[in-house]
């Protein structure tokens, strides 16, 4: 089992529709999750910032982090085709002060007009 | 304020062929990070810096990889020889600090080895 899950999609929305993004996890020692965004020949830029359990809201994005369920989630609402894009979650464990972080393969949103 | 620079952007080369890829961190942050994604791997990280010391090179493939960081602006990743199976896009990302979790990722750089 992989240590985070994230089902590759692509996922096909029309404008406006509320989108849900997932993914799961096996270390329980994570603690702080972030979700990354990608355009296409680009590189991952940051999104949502979340430590522990709980929910951030930044916009017309949400981040829910259920730690008991080892499962993450990112909400968008009003889904625009800007936000066309692939979308990877993120996750670390503090060890003697040094983190990496642990990615999902991503899952490809395609928000169409 | 400048992101992360990498160079070059693309890069074709034959099998056997030396390859070395390099990379800008932000300035003022203190950790340094190599990753390789394709498609079937996702991003797999290579190796990282704390203060230009390479701290967990346990990602990098074979011994064809080398990394070095011989000062706190500047950073190469070197494939020698490269093979096909090097094809993929490789990232420098950068940290401020050892004690944080963001990472600020380059644009990538675009490798075709044939």
């Amino acid at each position: 089992q992989k240590e985070v899950e994230q089902d590759p999609g692509p996922l096909s929305v029309p404008e406006g529709a509320i989108v849900s993004l997932n993914c799961t996890y096996s270390n329980s020692a994570f603690q702080y999750f972030m979700w990354y965004r990608q355009y296409s020949r680009k590189g991952p830029e940051l999104l949502m910032y979340t430590y522990s359990s709980g929910n951030k809201e930044d916009g017309r994005f949400t981040a829910q982090v259920d730690k008991s369920s080892k499962y993450i989630s990112l909400f968008i609402r009003d889904s625009q085709p800007s936000d066309s894009a692939t979308y990877l979650c993120a996750m670390s464990a503090k060890s003697d002060g040094y983190s990496t972080l642990t990615f999902g393969k991503g899952t490809m949103l395609l928000v169409s007009p | 304020d400048a992101g992360v620079i990498q160079s070059p952007r693309h890069e074709v080369t034959e099998m056997g062929q030396e390859v070395t890829l390099r990379c800008k961190p932000i300035s003022g942050h203190n950790s340094l990070f190599w990753y390789r994604q394709t498609m079937m791997r996702g991003l797999e990280l290579l190796i990282y810096f704390n203060n230009n010391v390479p701290i967990d090179d346990s990602g990098m493939p074979e011994d064809r990889f080398s990394a070095k960081m011989p000062n706190a602006s500047f950073s190469t990743l070197k494939i020698q020889p490269s093979e096909p199976r090097d094809s993929a896009v490789y990232f420098c990302a950068s940290r401020q600090t050892a004690y944080q979790e963001t990472q600020y990722f380059g644009p990538g750089t675009r490798l075709l080895v044939l």
